[in-house]
């Protein structure tokens, strides 16, 4: 069975500071693995990643993979109020008939407090 | 860029009633779509899979009978939670998969439906 496990669970930081969200992951044919973020509603599309050590940045959000060691890292620099949400992580893989699914960790819980 | 329309975006209904959520995909053909239940302050968890034009493919411990997903078109997807209890309360999502220029697929999600069973 598909797993996806992030880390820590929950987070409260100050308006300013870093944060690094984890995932690691075992799965079988793996395709990609992507971030989103999540706030009231649906889970809103940060990243996708499917190549190992490339960095991938948007804003003051960054993301890398480690195949090596099945895991990524969500990075978030000066963090902002507005960046309190859940962070989820999801990953890619190839199921029977050319078909694919994701399958989601738990989330990750940010506060940012001002 | 690709974008579902999920509706409703919240409905409240009572115990033994059915109720249809339906999640369209706006300017692309969605030919899988993927639907998540979520519970409060946790992740989504995939309940089933539907292909245009063939039966959906369920998740281990999800009933068949009480979640019936259509997928009739190219761009309408529809899950029916029949028999509604308030254990059905929840927040359920579509996804569908889009093909991307490169190569491989994006994922785009409906805005979700909260469904409070009474």
């Amino acid at each position: 069975e598909d797993k996806v496990v992030q880390s820590p669970l929950s987070l409260v930081v100050h308006e300013g500071d870093t944060v690094t969200l984890n995932c690691s992951y075992e799965v079988t044919n793996f395709r990609s693995l992507l971030w989103y973020k999540q706030e009231k509603k649906a889970p809103t599309f940060l990243f996708m990643l499917t190549s190992s050590g490339i960095e991938k940045k948007s804003g003051r959000l960054s993301s890398i993979l480690d195949k090596k060691e099945l895991s990524s890292i969500l990075n978030i620099t000066a963090t902002q109020t507005g960046d309190s949400a859940i962070y989820l992580c999801a990953v890619e893989a190839e199921v029977a008939g050319a078909n694919s699914k994701l399958t989601f960790g738990k989330g990750i819980t940010l506060s940012v407090r001002p | 860029g690709a974008v579902v329309s999920q509706h409703p975006s919240w409905v409240i209904c009572k115990s033994g009633t059915s109720v249809k959520i339906e999640c369209r995909s706006l300017d692309f053909q969605a030919t899988t779509m993927f639907w998540y239940r979520q519970f409060p302050k946790q992740s989504l968890m995939l309940m089933a899979t539907s292909n245009e034009g063939s039966k959906a493919t369920y998740e281990q411990g999800v009933e068949k009978d009480k979640f019936l997903i259509n997928h009739a078109s190219l761009t309408l997807s529809t899950l029916t939670v029949t028999s509604a209890h308030p254990e059905d309360s929840s927040f359920y999502i579509c996804s569908a998969r889009v093909g991307r220029r490169w190569g491989g697929y994006g994922y785009t999600f409906g805005s979700g439906t909260r469904l409070t069973v009474v």
